[in-house]
């Protein structure tokens, strides 16, 4: 079975701290995917990865970077946490043949800064 | 910008009757898929159309695809209790550079017993 683990479940965090969310797939998958997700807005991408070292801005990057040194795993940094921050963060992997394809999510981090 | 749109945001059907969802995007696709997702856990991949295949069917699942429209729809026959969930539909984009997987806001499902 395709595997997604993200390093927690829960995280609680303060304001203006630096906070790493940590995802490793076991599929040897090519693309990894960082969404945040919110009440009636659905899934937004904030950055993804085709490659190790390769990252490219989704749709809403500010106050976020990435990492890929390994082609498992995809950090997500929030530089200095706001409370806008506040949400539940899900990352997922694919395969890239022709089009992206199935993505395997992990079971999401629900990030609280206070 | 979300590529993704769903209709209704919310459905609520009896038990055995079919649901049908709405997805609307805005470029042209390589592919579309749907997704499940049960209350607060991750999203379960559950069906992916290619943009040169119209129609396509899983189980109880039918999905149809008009890249005319830009549209598709999610068709649930037979709903159980266990359908309940959230569920999203997603593109990747064709000719955006490298290819990236974004969803629409999603359609809430209850099935009522």
């Amino acid at each position: 079975d395709v595997k997604v683990t993200q390093s927690s479940r829960y995280l609680v965090k303060r304001t203006g701290e630096k906070v790493f969310l940590e995802c490793v797939q076991d599929m040897d998958h090519e693309n990894m995917f960082w969404y945040r997700q919110d009440p009636g807005l659905g899934l937004r991408l904030i950055y993804f990865s085709y490659d190790v070292k390769m990252k490219e801005k989704g749709d809403i990057p500010e106050g976020y970077s990435v990492s890929r040194e390994k082609k498992e795993r995809f950090s997500l940094i929030l530089e200095s946490a706001s409370t806008n921050q506040t949400s539940m963060y899900l990352c997922a992997s694919s395969l890239s043949m022709g089009g992206v394809t199935e993505a395997f999510f992990g079971q999401g981090t629900r990030l609280t800064v206070v | 910008s979300q590529q993704g749109e769903e209709d209704p945001q919310a459905l609520s059907i009896q038990e055995g009757e079919n649901a049908t969802m709405n997805c609307s995007y805005k470029t042209s696709i390589n592919n579309l898929q749907w997704y499940r997702q049960n209350s607060g856990r991750g999203l379960v991949h559950l069906i992916l159309i290619r943009s040169n295949e119209r129609e396509k069917h899983s189980g109880r699942l039918r999905v149809t695809l008009d890249t005319s429209k830009k549209s598709s729809s999610l068709l649930i026959t037979a709903s159980r209790a266990a359908d309940t969930a959230s569920y999203f539909c997603a593109t990747d984009a064709r000719g955006f550079g490298n290819e990236k997987l974004t969803f629409g806001t999603g359609t809430r499902l209850t099935i009522i017993p």
